[in-house]
């Protein structure tokens, strides 16, 4: 079955530092990968999701951006942290099943 | 657009009780539905899902019935444990649909008391 890690766990940064958040997969080729955001309180935003290497879609404009380097990795970028940024991030994969598999999370907060 | 409506929480139950927490959607054709758990501090975990109407999902003594005729994936447990407190999210994916088109609810939280 497909396994999802996600690194860190927990993250506190400065506002305006930088940002790298990187997902892997393990149990499938070639899945569709994605990424949410969880403000408080809040439901789950889908921020981009990515169908093969180098293919990078964006749902909502903001302060972030994505990358996929290889087949299985996905990673979560920001040249300058936002306070707005704060939020708890799941990497997700969706490959031959029929459901989306969720990573444990990275919660970020932007002081 | 696709839609879910969940009831706001947080829901706050006695164990043993009897839980329901209402799913209503809003979609084209015949969408599976999902409900994912959140666990404190954890990602999201399936609970159960359902691909087409009158499907029954059911999953550690959770059940959720798709109703095509009220558009509804209510969750449902006989008898709620401490240890099923967390947040329930509800979802939906359109036919032969990927998460870049899961569309979730804003969640409902469930607090079980001893």
């Amino acid at each position: 079955s497909q396994t999802i890690h996600q690194w860190p766990a927990t993250l506190v940064q400065p506002v305006g530092s930088p940002l790298s958040l990187e997902c892997t997969v393990e149990g499938t080729s070639n899945p569709n990968l994605y990424w949410y955001r969880q403000a408080a309180g809040r439901g789950l935003q889908l921020l981009f999701y990515s169908v093969g290497i180098g293919q990078i879609s964006s749902e909502v404009p903001q302060n972030l951006s994505a990358s996929r380097p290889q087949d299985r990795q996905f990673i979560l970028s920001s040249k300058k942290l936002l306070l707005s940024d704060s939020g708890f991030y799941l990497c997700a994969c969706w490959g031959r099943g029929t459901e989306a598999f969720f990573g444990q999370g990275t919660r970020l907060t932007v002081v | 657009g696709n839609s879910v409506t969940q009831m706001e929480g947080p829901v706050t139950l006695s164990e043993e009780a009897f839980l329901t927490i209402n799913c209503t959607y809003t979609a084209t054709g015949y969408p599976s539905l999902f409900w994912y758990v959140q666990y404190p501090g954890e990602g999201l975990q399936l609970l159960l899902k359902a691909t087409k109407a009158d499907d029954k999902g059911s999953n550690k003594g959770f059940e959720a019935t798709y109703r095509k005729e009220t558009t509804s994936f209510h969750l449902e447990k006989g008898s709620v444990q401490v240890s099923d407190s967390a947040v329930y999210f509800c979802a939906l994916s359109p036919p032969g649909g990927t998460a870049s088109k899961l569309t979730f609810g804003t969640g409902t939280r469930l607090q079980v008391t001893l």
